[in-house]
């Protein structure tokens, strides 16, 4: 499985958008982006992923450059509730053996 | 969304105890996984199961086991209780057989202590 790269942690100011990077420059054309989170002492919550298109939902708008090679998870309007780690995870296609591998994530810490 | 549901939240116990953390899900998912982590660390897959009567170990050694009779259930068993099992264990499942994608629902977590 390709491997990602995140910042350790990052500050973003209440209501404004945090970009959270993430570099999986071994990406195989077969393997998704998906993003997680982890609020505190709690499980990851699933948020958003991609193969190779800009995607978006509710909660959040994922970037995936033309190269594949890294990818930006915009969250448009933060709120101190977002404050958490954030897992960007590279997986093939599903399947029925197939899991996914976190990482160590980015700590993102909404300020007030 | 799926409902995952962990029991117990807390269990602190004592040294050569055994013990066993439930997993349930009510949305009939093939896959269900078990991952520990320590606090401010990775999480770490130690088992999944893709369906009844299967389970495989994960990418972490561990001494806990799994069984999967049922499609709902995916409890996890720690034979004799160390205090080097103290950490959380966190249980998911993930409603495909071959998936296009994986979105896997977290349970809320056992925080197991070991005395």
């Amino acid at each position: 499985d390709a491997k990602t790269t995140q910042p350790p942690s990052m500050d973003c100011a209440e209501g404004r958008a945090a970009n959270l990077p993430c570099n999986h420059s071994t990406i195989s054309g077969n393997e998704y982006v998906y993003w997680y989170r982890q609020i505190h002492s709690q499980g990851p919550q699933y948020i958003i992923h991609g193969l190779k298109n800009n995607e978006t939902n509710e909660m959040a708008s994922l970037i995936i450059t033309e190269d594949r090679k890294s990818s930006t998870l915009i969250l448009p309007h933060a709120t101190l509730r977002d404050t958490a780690v954030y897992y960007c995870i590279v997986s093939p296609r599903g399947g029925a053996t197939n899991k996914l591998i976190f990482g160590t994530g980015t700590l993102l810490a909404v300020q007030p | 969304e799926a409902d995952i549901y962990q029991t117990p939240r807390y269990l602190v116990i004592g040294t050569g105890k055994k013990i066993t953390l439930e997993c349930s899900q009510t949305m009939g998912h093939d896959k269900m996984y078990w991952y520990q982590q320590d606090p401010g660390m990775e999480l770490h897959l130690i088992h999944y199961s893709y369906g009844v009567n299967s389970t495989e170990k994960g990418d972490l050694s561990s001494e806990s086991t799994v069984s999967r009779i049922r499609t709902e259930h995916f409890p996890l068993t720690l034979e004799s209780a160390r205090p080097s099992h103290t950490s959380q264990y966190l249980c998911a499942s993930s409603p495909y057989r071959v998936a296009t994608n994986e979105k896997l629902f977290f349970g809320s977590g056992t925080q197991l202590s070991v005395l």
